[in-house]
């Protein structure tokens, strides 16, 4: 069965500073992998997936993730944090052998100080 | 990309009420996924829908409480029966395509 791993359901950074939301998976089977974004009374929008090739995967508004097998992460990062990407994050793997569902981890809050 | 519309967006409703959460896709899909998103929580999937099959429901989630219909490729609808405080959530829809879930606004249920 799969599971969803993420460490630190609230991390406050910097405006400017590095983003770093962590994300671990386990799975029995080759993971897609997968981070949304939740801004305050929206729905859930697509960042970045990892199906199959490169490992680093770069998402919509500067983030990036990599895929890292040994590890069993897929840690989301950006380079510099702006005012407008605080919102609720979500790590997420999919069971691409049962229907294609999503299995979330427990989201982490990023909050960004001027 | 898929686009889902789901209505209503928010509700008030008072205890021992129903709802019924509609949701509607812009293409033909042959699963779709209904998830409750708890005040501060994660999303947990509550069941997966097939057209023209019985809808299959995760531990903890049964039927009576969450009665789904998917009647055709394009459309379903969740019912959250005799509703608690406990049920005040956000409710989504989502669809796959392509290995990407897509998912409605969400609606946000307050019960009273």
């Amino acid at each position: 069965a799969q599971s969803v791993t993420q460490l630190g359901s609230h991390v406050s950074v910097s405006e400017g500073a590095l983003v770093l939301l962590r994300c671990n998976y386990s799975s029995s089977v080759p993971p897609y992998l997968f981070w949304y974004v939740q801004y305050p009374n929206q729905g859930l929008q697509l960042l970045l997936k990892y199906t199959t090739g490169a490992t680093l995967v770069k998402g919509i508004n500067g983030f990036e993730a990599e895929f890292k097998k040994s590890e069993t992460s897929f840690h989301l990062t950006k380079p510099s944090a702006h005012m407008s990407d605080a919102a609720e994050y979500f790590c997420a793997v999919m069971h691409n052998n049962a229907g294609n569902m999503l299995t979330f981890g427990g989201g982490t809050r990023l909050m960004v100080k001027p | 990309s898929a686009v889902i519309s789901q209505k209503p967006s928010r509700d008030i409703c008072q205890r021992g009420t129903s709802l019924t959460i509609q949701c509607q896709v812009d293409s033909q899909v042959t699963m779709m996924f209904w998830y409750r998103q708890q005040p501060g929580q994660s999303l947990t999937l509550i069941a997966t829908a097939n057209q023209g099959s019985e809808a299959t429901y995760e531990s903890g989630f049964v039927i009576d409480k969450f009665p789904i219909s998917r009647p055709n490729l394009t459309f379903s609808t969740l019912t959250v029966s005799n509703m608690s405080p406990e049920d005040s959530s956000i409710y989504l829809c989502s669809v796959e395509e392509g290995f990407e879930a897509f998912f409605g606004q969400g609606t946000r249920l307050t019960v009273v």
